[in-house]
This record gives C-alpha cells, structure tokens and sequence, in this order.
C-alpha cells in the first residue's frame, strides 16, 4: 500500500497570509509515460463532505478559487493557499491514485485562523 | 447539478450486516465516464475508500474489507449499495457514496482507469451497537 502522511498535522495561520500544506507518499505516484502525478486533494469543513480541491496534483477543480494551487511532483506535494480567507478553515486530505484501482488518503492536515 | 443521498439505518448491531444505498439524481449512473464509489470516516477521523461499482456492475473493494463487503448496482432506479458484513464497533463511521472519474489514457499504467472523487453525498453516520 502507498502510505500518504501529511504535514503538519495542525496549522494556524493569519487572515491574508499564505498556508502551506505537505502530503508525502511512500513511493511515486508519478507515471513516467504521461508525466502525470496520481494526486488529488480535498477540502473537508466541519459537519460537510470532502470537495474536491486539485487533481493531478496542480490542476483546479471546477469552481475553486485561484487562491488554491497544488504542486510537487514523485513523492513530495504542496498545497498553497496564497491569501487565507475565513471561509478557508477545514481538515485538508491529499489522496493518492496512482495504485489503480486501489487509492488511499493522508491523516489530514487541520487549518484554523490565528 | 448531480446529487447523491445516502440512505439507511443508523444503528446496527454487531455482528449484523449494514446496508446502504446511494441514490443519485441530476445525473445517469448508467454513464461510461464514472465509477460509483463508498467511503468511510470514523468519528474524528480520515477518510477510507471502501470501494466503487461501475454500471456494469463491475467492482473493486479495499483489500483490507473485501472479505465483508458487497456492492450492487441498480441503474434502472440510478442507485447503488453497499453490504458490509459482521460490523463491531470499529466500523462505526460516517459513510459516504461519491462519483469516482474513469478516465481513458493511452500512455497512462493502465489504459482505463479510477482516479479521484468528484462529488461526493452528504454522508450518514451509521453505528454499530453491541
């Protein structure tokens, strides 16, 4: 199994201020035929379901504000919120796909406002 | 706009089998474009990909719980469901069902594969009682 841990597991960060969020995979979830990175993350506020955020690893789901952004690539991903807004406060999971048909979540990373 | 609403009890007791449907609506289940697929979220927890049906009934299940789970599909009502069996406390989570892409790649690993969760219900709390 592809274990995803992410990091920090808490993290307070001031209104209009940039968070940064890591999620780490145990192996590669990159193709190298495609160049693809099988990674997916996704907002989860309290009392809601997941939504998701970036496929691909960088690629903005439908509807998402331009403030959210995902890099990274093998290993190794970042999500960037450029300007936290209060509406922004949630648990954020990455999620690996790359082990077809099987996927598996990181523990999740908890945003508040400082 | 696609919705999906899970429905079934709250409470099972233990060693019973949970069951639960996912009806969605604002969209055909019947689509060649998605797989359907059942998570879970114990309380205070992450998230655990239980498994997912295509309209063919074709299926895949998480290792970990493919000896107690089932899935089916019935695309004449645009639902699927999910049987886990011989329950105990530690399966008391929130479930979800949610649309998984099934996309098509020449180059990828596989030609036709599952990838991430693009809309997801609003989840049910079911627990399990002793």
């Amino acid at each position: 199994d592809i274990v995803m841990t992410q990091s920090p597991d808490s993290l307070a960060v001031s209104l209009g201020e940039r968070a940064t969020l890591n999620c780490k995979s145990s192996q590669t979830v990159l193709y190298s035929s495609n160049r693809k990175n099988y990674l997916a993350w996704y907002q989860q506020k309290p009392g809601q379901p997941p939504k998701l955020l970036i496929y691909w690893a960088s690629t903005r789901a439908s509807g998402v504000p331009d403030r959210f952004s995902g890099s990274g690539s093998g290993t190794d991903f970042t999500l960037t919120i450029s300007s936290l807004q209060a509406e922004d406060v949630a648990v954020y999971y990455c999620q690996q796909y790359y082990s077809n048909p099987s996927n598996t979540f990181g523990q999740g990373t908890k945003l508040e406002i400082k | 706009q696609l919705q999906l609403q899970e429905s079934g009890p709250g409470l099972v007791k233990s060693p019973e089998t949970l069951s639960l449907t996912c009806t969605v609506s604002g969209g055909s289940i019947n689509s060649t474009s998605y797989y359907w697929g059942w998570l879970r979220q114990p309380p205070g927890k992450g998230l655990e990909w239980i498994g997912s049906i295509f309209r063919t009934g074709d299926t895949y299940y998480n290792p970990s719980l493919k000896s107690r789970v089932t899935m089916s599909v019935d695309t004449s009502k645009n639902q699927f469901s999910l049987r886990l069996s011989s329950v105990t406390a530690a399966d008391t989570a929130v479930f979800y069902c949610a649309r998984q892409i099934y996309y098509y790649d020449s180059r990828g690993p596989i030609p036709r594969a599952l990838a991430y969760f693009e809309s997801w219900g609003q989840g049910i709390l079911v627990t399990v009682s002793s």
